[in-house]
């Protein structure tokens, strides 16, 4: 069975530049989430999707972060424009249906992004 | 969710069990342990959960105290590519909240 697929692994932008990020995540798990993690910290909630509703997004920078999935399963998370602080390592996970405290979150390998 | 206490690094001998202490002395009765793992440069990498019972799968085994207070994870024979960062994190009906986890490093 295929993991959670990320791309791009890596990114170098400049500030200012919009960056783009997208997660394929397994088959059947209808919830997705974006993790942000910072060098030498664990990751931190960003958004989370039932299905194509994002149900808890009270983490997202909404001034210059946005996120969509549009047919509840790929996603896409975006950022316009990019910061020097946002240079992090952006992560997404999925997890199946039912209840959520017993289900497993599997994550993808993370993309990095690099501003300068 | 309850909020955990890792010790922030340990070392273990290749070949000796590893055991992650982990308390949580808040935790409700809905709340279940999970231990996730990250290597470096990977993404974090679920290794067990539990909610009352000890559990044993084919990475580790936890040990939950009767109190629910505490947790141990054991890896029974490490190995050098066990070295990573560990996270014992406490969930309910909501997602996975990261500390900073203990650091374990295996040595030759």
């Amino acid at each position: 069975e295929a993991g959670v697929v990320q791309s791009p692994r890596y990114k170098i932008i400049e500030k200012k530049q919009p960056v783009a990020f997208w997660c394929n995540p397994i088959s059947g798990h209808n919830t997705l989430y974006w993790y942000l993690q910072n060098l030498g910290q664990g990751p931190e909630l960003l958004i989370r999707y039932e299905n194509e509703e994002a149900v808890d997004d009270s983490q997202l920078p909404k001034d210059r972060f946005s996120a969509e999935r549009l047919k509840g399963v790929d996603s896409t998370l975006k950022i316009q424009p990019a910061e020097l602080g946002d240079s992090a390592v952006y992560l997404c996970a999925s997890s199946p249906p039912g209840p959520s405290g017993a289900n497993v979150l599997t994550f993808g390998a993370g993309s990095r992004l690099t501003v300068l | 969710d309850a909020k955990t206490t890792q010790p922030p690094s340990m070392d273990c001998a290749e070949g000796r069990a590893a055991n992650l202490p982990c308390n949580h002395s808040t935790i409700s009765g809905n709340e279940y342990v999970y231990w996730y793992r990250q290597i470096h440069s990977q993404g974090p990498q679920y290794i067990i959960h539990g909610l009352k019972n000890n559990e044993t799968n084919e990475m580790a085994s936890l040990i939950i105290t009767e109190d629910r207070k505490s947790s141990t994870l054991i890896l029974p024979h490490a190995t050098l590519r066990d070295t990573a960062v560990y996270y014992c994190i406490v969930r309910g009906n909501t997602p996975l909240v990261f500390g900073k986890g203990t650091r374990l490093s295996v040595i030759a």
